[in-house]
């Protein structure tokens, strides 16, 4: 399995703001997912990062508020702009692999006031 | 559109129980059903996936069962232990679709107490 590191593993941040959220993925991946997690809630899709083309949105989420870089095949970052407390979340990015199972990073635990 | 249920929000057992959590879904036709634990603050990490064509799935202590006429999976955690309290997630997957990413369900906090 990839071993996927994120950063930051949490952080408090001021509404209005913005913050980047690092995936680093030690084998390389054609396709990255960002997934959102709302306390009590499932895992959401936001988007679907291949490296070299824009990311794929899910419906209910825009480019202007999650703008994702891909510059190359281990490494991804999702932004999340113009924070809100509604957008204090989870944020899980995984890359997809040629197997079945998806993995996941250990998570951004976002927290907005 | 596409709808993963997980039944139970929160399910409380003692130790040496059998847990059992539900999974059903509608309007979609998987070729294939995954088990996740997530502990808190943390990303889900992958137990057991199960086949559309295979009815019964074990690891150790685990069983999945997938009934595709149902549309229903059943997730057995026998002789539980408190270091089993997490919550469970299930999600579906179609390896038809490429670059398809999992859908789940909200998931079940068991909490096993000793």
């Amino acid at each position: 399995s990839a071993v996927i590191s994120q950063k930051p593993s949490r952080d408090i941040c001021q509404r209005g703001t913005s913050l980047t959220i690092q995936c680093q993925v030690d084998s390389q991946v054609t396709m990255m997912f960002w997934y959102r997690q709302q306390p009590g809630q499932s895992l959401t899709l936001i988007a679907t990062a291949n490296q070299g083309s824009e990311a794929t949105y899910e419906s209910g989420f825009v480019i202007d508020k999650f703008p994702i870089s891909r510059p190359n095949l281990t490494f991804s970052t999702l932004t999340v702009s113009n924070m809100s407390p509604e957008d204090s979340s989870i944020y899980l990015c995984s890359p997809r692999t040629l197997g079945e199972t998806q993995y996941f990073g250990p998570g951004t635990r976002l927290l907005v006031l | 559109s596409q709808k993963i249920e997980q039944n139970s929000e929160a399910l409380n057992i003692q130790e040496g129980k059998t847990a059992t959590l539900t999974c059903n879904y509608t309007n979609y036709s998987p070729a294939y059903l995954q088990w996740y634990r997530q502990d808190p603050g943390r990303g889900p990490v992958f137990l057991l996936l199960i086949r559309e064509n295979e009815k019964e799935k074990r690891k150790e202590r685990l069983k999945v069962t997938f009934d595709t006429t149902l549309k229903q999976s059943l997730f057995h955690i026998t002789a539980s232990q408190p270091a089993d309290s997490a919550t469970y997630l299930c999600a579906l997957g179609s390896p038809w679709q490429a670059g398809t990413a999992l859908i789940f369900g909200k998931g079940t906090t068991l909490s096993v107490s000793s």
